[in-house]
């Protein structure tokens, strides 16, 4: 069982488009994590929330916590967004960490 | 140099061996974490500690041995490394109990 789903596992866009990556989880949370993970494989943490809305630049993460869903939007995509994003739960005790499988993503000039 | 530093980057071991992958933090974060990374699984924590010697398991702690004597380090061991081990692991490090504010490059482990 996947605690953590995310849509769509890959995604190409054109340059300038608004992107949307969801994420769904199952169990209980005390927060969500969106990361992004580069061609490279160096991993950076993006958002931790726990309620409503928070925006970065281009970056805007929103979560729902009665659906249990969370959404990442990119606004006016550019080829440096090609990454891996990655939604992550965390759970009520240390070891309760579970990850989605990410979403490849794709910016074409 | 600031940050959180792995290593070696790549290892290539043998069945049986005992490999330790190291992770070194700079800012004296009270959490580290040790994850691993597959296709299709996503990543998986192995092991976080809280604090200079206190550990605990994650999802996937089998075959790994931690230690952390002091804050800045956290090694991971594999005692007799086996196949299935060959992965990429990333350490991560934060300051409050979320899942690793601050990753590592990672270590991409190929056991043959």
């Amino acid at each position: 069982k996947n605690e953590v789903e995310q849509s769509p596992q890959n995604l190409t866009a054109q340059e300038g488009e608004f992107i949307t990556i969801n994420c769904s989880y199952s169990v209980g949370i005390s927060a969500l994590h969106w990361l992004q993970q580069h061609p490279g494989g160096g991993i950076v943490s993006l958002f931790m929330l726990s309620s409503g809305k928070k925006k970065h630049g281009r970056l805007i993460a929103t979560i729902n916590i009665q659906e249990k869903h969370s959404s990442l939007h990119i606004t006016a995509s550019h080829p440096r967004d090609s990454a891996v994003y990655i939604c992550a739960v965390a759970g009520w005790t240390g070891n309760q960490f579970y990850f989605g499988t990410g979403t490849s993503l794709t910016v074409i000039p | 140099d600031a940050g959180i530093t792995q290593s070696p980057r790549y290892k290539i071991t043998e069945t049986g061996r005992q490999v330790t992958l190291m992770c070194h933090q700079t800012w004296s974060h009270s959490y580290m974490f040790w994850y691993r990374q597959d296709l299709g699984h996503g990543l998986r924590l192995i092991y976080y500690s809280a604090a200079a010697d206190i550990t605990d398991k994650g999802e996937v702690s089998d075959g790994y041995v931690v230690s952390r004597s002091k804050t800045e380090n956290f090694p991971l061991t594999l005692e007799s490394a086996t196949r299935s081990q060959t992965s990429v692991y990333f350490c991560a490090s934060s300051s409050g109990l979320v899942l690793g504010a601050f990753f590592g490059q990672g270590t991409r482990l190929t056991v043959v």
